[in-house]
């Protein structure tokens, strides 16, 4: 079981470049969430999809897309990377259940020049 | 927005001591949850208690929550070295699809 995983680890782009970001559980679970995490400041959510087909705006959408692939991958994509999009990011996963934690990916760096 | 804000933002203890940290939100909740963070890994969760909880205890840790005053602390008694990491508390405001916000997180320092 590996539950949540991400790739790649660290990434460097430049201004204006697009890449997408993967993550992937396998704890079967419904819902899932995108996160980043800036020096000295707590997670804010990005996008989440509640299950399979679904998604949403978190708190600090824009610059951002998301696709919810199938039941087990959640990726994020930044069509024109900025400066400001510099962060780490972290991927997690809740159970189906009424179980109201949230599993966290190791995150993934990114360094937008 | 932030809706927890942990304090102190930094706190350097020794071995063996407890350790205390305070979380204070600002919209009524349905939980309250405490995450650990070690350095450069993902969050990792350690206990929650809700909004008819008053305290919680999982081990070394000892949670309160007093919804008069919208605040929480985390105890953590006989620290260890392995303790030192990051905390943050994340509030749960309802809902199906178990948003949760997240504090700025309290930095805790164990010396051996």
């Amino acid at each position: 079981n590996a539950g949540v995983t991400q790739t790649p680890k660290f990434q460097v782009l430049k201004t204006g470049q697009s890449m997408t970001l993967q993550c992937a559980q396998d704890m079967n679970h419904n819902s899932m969430y995108w996160y980043r995490q800036d020096p000295g400041m707590g997670l804010r959510l990005i996008y989440y999809s509640a299950s399979e087909g679904t998604t949403d705006k978190g708190e600090v959408p824009n610059g951002y897309n998301v696709s919810r692939l199938n039941k087990r991958e959640f990726s994020l994509r930044l069509e024109s990377a900025a400066p400001s999009q510099t962060s780490v990011y972290f991927c997690a996963s809740r159970a189906p259940s009424a179980e109201e934690t949230q599993y966290f990916g190791p995150g993934t760096r990114l360094l937008v020049l | 927005s932030q809706q927890g804000e942990e304090d102190p933002q930094a706190l350097s203890i020794q071995e063996g001591e407890n350790a205390t940290m305070n979380c204070s939100y600002k919209t009524s909740i349905n939980n309250l949850q405490w995450y650990r963070q070690n350095s450069g890994r993902g969050l990792v969760h350690l206990i929650l208690i809700r909004s008819n909880e008053r305290e919680k205890h999982s081990g070394r840790l000892r949670v309160t929550l007093d919804t008069s005053k919208k605040s929480s602390s985390l105890l953590i008694t006989a620290s260890r070295a392995a303790d030192t990491a990051s905390y943050f508390c994340a509030t749960n405001s309802g809902g199906s699809n178990y948003k949760l916000t997240f504090g700025k997180g309290t930095l805790l320092t164990v010396n051996p």
